[in-house]
């Protein structure tokens, strides 16, 4: 089974720039979940989508972030203008609806903003 | 204070030690605990979940302590390929606004 695929890998942009991270999470998976993860912040909650509708937004940073979910295999991530603070690596994870808690996690996007 | 603490190591212990990594939790309703492992630059995955009664897994044992709202977990004849960051989860109530709240991980070191 592909786990959760996340692109791209790497992505170096200049400030002010936009910035798309895209996520396909697991076949059959209900729940998609935005992470960030930084040195000095550890792994923070960003987003997350039941059922491909947005739940809770309440970790996007500003309003610069944005996260949309057009269907039950896709969601991207979106930051406009990019600032160089917005470095980070971005993990994309899924669940099943029911059962476990168990989220799963892509490789992950590793974002430098110069 | 964080709703999970842990202590961020770094733990360098000898190949075969056994070690032991601490975590807590603020609030008492959390329902479900886990370890999840991260290797350098990569992805957390699932360790082990925690469960009341405590459970193993070969040389890996979790604990936990609701009492304490504390959770731990022991590494027994350590490898070096269990050198990684290992990470205490907990997730809070349905309904709050989070679904799984992560520490800041632990960093272990296997020395040869």
């Amino acid at each position: 089974d592909a786990g959760v695929i996340q692109s791209p890998r790497h992505e170096v942009t200049e400030m002010g720039q936009e910035v798309t991270l895209r996520c396909k999470p697991i076949s059959g998976h209900d729940y998609l979940f935005w992470y960030r993860q930084t040195m000095m912040r550890g792994l923070e909650l960003l987003i997350y989508f039941n059922n491909n509708v947005p739940i809770d937004d309440s970790g996007m940073p500003e309003d610069r972030f944005s996260a949309k979910m057009p269907n039950a295999s896709f969601s991207t991530l979106k930051i406009q203008p990019s600032e160089p603070r917005d470095s980070a690596v971005y993990f994309c994870a899924s669940r099943p609806g029911s059962g476990r808690d168990t989220q799963y996690f892509g490789p992950g996007t590793r974002l430098t903003v110069l | 204070r964080k709703e999970v603490e842990q202590d961020p190591g770094p733990f360098n212990v000898p190949e075969g030690a056994t070690v032991a990594f601490n975590c807590t939790y603020s609030n008492s309703a959390s329902q479900s605990f886990f370890w999840y492992r991260q290797d350098c630059r990569k992805e957390p995955k699932l360790l082990m979940s925690v469960y009341s009664s405590g459970n193993e897994d070969g040389r890996f044992t979790a604990q936990l302590n609701r009492a304490s709202q504390y959770i731990s977990l022991l590494i027994r004849d350590s490898k070096l390929s269990d050198s990684a960051t290992y990470l205490c989860v907990v997730r809070v109530p349905s309904g709050s606004a989070r679904q799984l709240t992560f520490g800041s991980g632990t960093q272990l070191t296997v020395l040869p």
